[in-house]
This record gives C-alpha cells, sequence and structure tokens, in this order.
C-alpha cells in the first residue's frame, strides 16, 4: 500500500510569485487536507477537499486555493507569494472525514520565499 | 475555539527515564485527541489516538488517557531510548475534518544515551 507522497521536495520562490504543490492521497482514500507548518511550530490547518469539493478552510487568505481530481490527488497553488509563507506544507489523507478518522501525513513540501 | 497546549521543551531525558508530555485542550463537542511524532526531515507519523472520555491510546511503549474532566491527554511512557528522540505533537479534531486538526507547538523530545 502506498502513502501519502508529495512533491516537490524542496522549492525556492521569490515574492509576488506562484507556486504549486502537489499531494497523491493514500490509496483508497477520497479525502485530503493541507497545513502550513511554520519553523518550530505546530501544522496549521489551511483546508480540507472531500470528494473534489473544499469541505472546510482555516484562517488563510483566499490567494491559497486548491483542487482534488476525480483519482483523489490534490493540489495546493499560492498565488502573490510573500516572506512569510516560508514554510513546510503537510498534505494528509483520510479514509473519511469524520473527527475519529485518522490523518496520515506525507513528508512535506519545504517552500522558500526569497 | 479549538486549542491545544502543550509543555515547551526541549525535554532532555536520559535513557530509560520515564517520560511525561503534558497536553491540554480547549473544544467545542467531544473531540477526537492526538499524538503525532515527527523525526528529524520527515512528515508526521500518527503515534496513537482516542476518540472519547476514558479511552486510552497505545503504541510502542507510549501511552495516553482522554480526561474529559481535566480536558488532557498527556503522553507517558515508562522507559525511554535514543530512538525515541524526535519532536511530539498533541492535536484535536473536534469538526468532523472540516476545521481540520489542531495541533499544539510541539515538544522536542531529547534522550541522552
Amino acid at each position: 500500500e502506498t502513502g501519502v507522497t508529495q512533491s516537490p521536495t524542496h522549492l525556492i520562490k521569490t515574492r509576488g510569485q506562484q507556486v504549486t504543490l502537489r499531494c497523491s492521497s493514500q490509496s483508497g482514500h477520497n479525502t485530503v487536507s493541507w497545513y502550513q507548518q511554520a519553523l518550530g511550530q505546530g501544522p496549521q490547518f489551511i483546508f480540507q477537499y472531500y470528494r473534489e469539493e473544499e469541505n472546510g478552510r482555516g484562517n488563510f487568505p483566499p490567494r491559497f486555493s486548491g483542487l482534488q481530481f476525480p483519482n483523489y490527488s490534490s493540489e495546493l497553488n499560492v498565488n502573490a507569494l510573500e516572506l512569510d509563507d516560508s514554510a513546510l506544507y503537510l498534505c494528509a489523507s483520510s479514509l473519511l472525514r469524520g473527527r475519529t478518522d485518522t490523518q496520515y501525513f506525507g513528508p512535506g513540501t519545504r517552500l522558500t520565499v526569497l | 475555539g479549538n486549542s491545544v497546549t502543550q509543555m515547551e521543551g526541549p525535554v532532555t531525558l536520559s535513557e530509560e527515564a520515564f517520560l511525561t508530555i503534558n497536553c491540554t485542550y480547549t473544544a467545542t463537542g467531544y473531540p477526537s485527541l492526538f499524538w503525532y511524532v515527527q523525526y528529524p526531515g520527515e512528515g508526521l507519523q500518527l503515534l496513537l489516538k482516542a476518540t472519547k472520555a476514558d479511552d486510552k491510546g497505545s503504541n510502542k511503549g507510549f501511552e495516553a488517557t482522554y480526561r474529559k474532566e481535566t480536558t488532557s491527554f498527556h503522553l507517558e511512557k515508562g522507559s525511554v531510548q535514543v530512538s525515541d528522540s524526535a519532536v511530539y505533537f498533541c492535536a484535536l479534531d473536534s469538526g468532523g475534518g472540516a476545521d481540520g486538526l489542531t495541533f499544539g507547538k510541539g515538544t522536542h523530545l531529547i534522550i541522552q544515551p
């Protein structure tokens, strides 16, 4: 069984640019969530997708957007990058979207904004 | 809103010592509680979870009991090993996934031989 994978591993962008991060869910999982983890902090919830629809969103501006595809892979897009967007971006998938369901995390994408 | 508070680190222990990492929470409804571990350069791995009051989660010698009366979910291990060195995160999920997981800031654990 393949776990959650993310690409790329590392990325360097400059302020004002746009970036797309990708995630492949664990086999059979139809829910994906994205988190931002700043250095030395716990992950912060960005949004969740369930069956290609946004199911919930944290306190992030609209320039953070996402997609989920029919095969349940997902993208996180960030427009107009700011220096504070530098962080580890984590994708997590779960079988269902209930509060008892375990979210399985990928290794993350390290984004550096210069 | 939801919040998780865990003890600040780093926590430094000798091998075979007893470990406790405190975690308390504030949440609406009846959250599920989780402990995740993050090894250097890696993503988060689920360590254990509990989905209702008085449940005990356990894995790899680690345990935590869901205490609704004290809103706590403290992580314990009887005898730590050098390989347990990592960052530990306490988290809750109260919203059926729509609010995502709410994490604490993490506790860096260092085990010395």
